[in-house]
């Protein structure tokens, strides 16, 4: 069964611009959440998404927002990119919702200019 | 959310056991402990996970104490490439479930040939 993938795997852009990371969960899983990984703060949850709804939220700014379509598929979207936003941006996927094992993709290094 | 108390870091042999503590003296009652592992340049991956009783599976053992107030994972013979860093988590059973993990600083391992 293949793992969860993510694309792109490295990106860089240039402050102001903005950013769409791609999740492909493993087939049958319904849950997604993304984190962010930095050196400084270490991995922090951003959202979670379940049945193309938004769950579950942590503490980042607005400019951060996500979806998740019908097949499960999820992107994460960051506005308005600061220096600040470098970071690994890891994708998990879980078959529902509660204290499961989730499975986590090798992630996007995203890194801003 | 709950936290845990984990050492910084750990060094250890190859092939011998290993034992990595963690503390989570608010945890309640409906709070699972939940280990990850992080290897370099890799996602999380599920260690093991459990709630009173000690669990063991193919990968690692988690003995819990009896006032659950800290756990110790064990790996029974460690090899390089359980070089990691191991994460223990909190995890409560909240109303409609949540996948939301949050992730301390976390013990990082250092196996020696």
């Amino acid at each position: 069964k293949a793992g969860v993938t993510q694309t792109p795997r490295y990106l860089i852009k240039t402050r102001g611009q903005q950013v769409t990371l791609s999740c492909s969960p493993i087939s049958g899983h319904r849950s997604v959440s993304w984190y962010q990984q930095t050196p400084g703060q270490g991995l922090q949850f951003l959202f979670e998404y379940f049945s193309e709804t938004q769950r579950n939220k942590g503490n980042f700014p607005g400019r951060f927002s996500g979806r998740q379509f019908s097949n499960s598929r999820s992107e994460m979207n960051v506005s308005t990119l600061e220096l600040g936003d470098s970071a690994l941006y890891l994708c998990a996927s879980s078959l529902s919702r509660g204290n499961n094992e989730q499975f986590f993709g090798p992630g996007t290094r995203l890194t801003v200019l | 959310d709950a936290k845990t108390t984990q050492p910084n870091s750990m060094e250890s042999n190859e092939e011998e056991p290993v034992h990595l503590p963690c503390n989570h003296s608010t945890i309640s009652g409906t709070d699972y402990i939940h280990w990850y592992r992080q290897l370099p340049s890799q996602g999380p991956e599920y260690v093991i996970h459990g709630l009173t009783s000690n669990v063991n599976n193919r990968m690692a053992s988690l003995a819990i104490a009896e006032d659950r107030k800290s756990s110790t994972l064990i790996l029974h013979r460690a090899t390089l490439r359980d070089a990691a860093v191991y994460y223990c988590i909190l995890r409560g059973v909240t109303q409609g479930g949540s996948e939301k993990l949050v992730f301390g600083k976390g013990t990082k391992l250092t196996v020696n040939p």
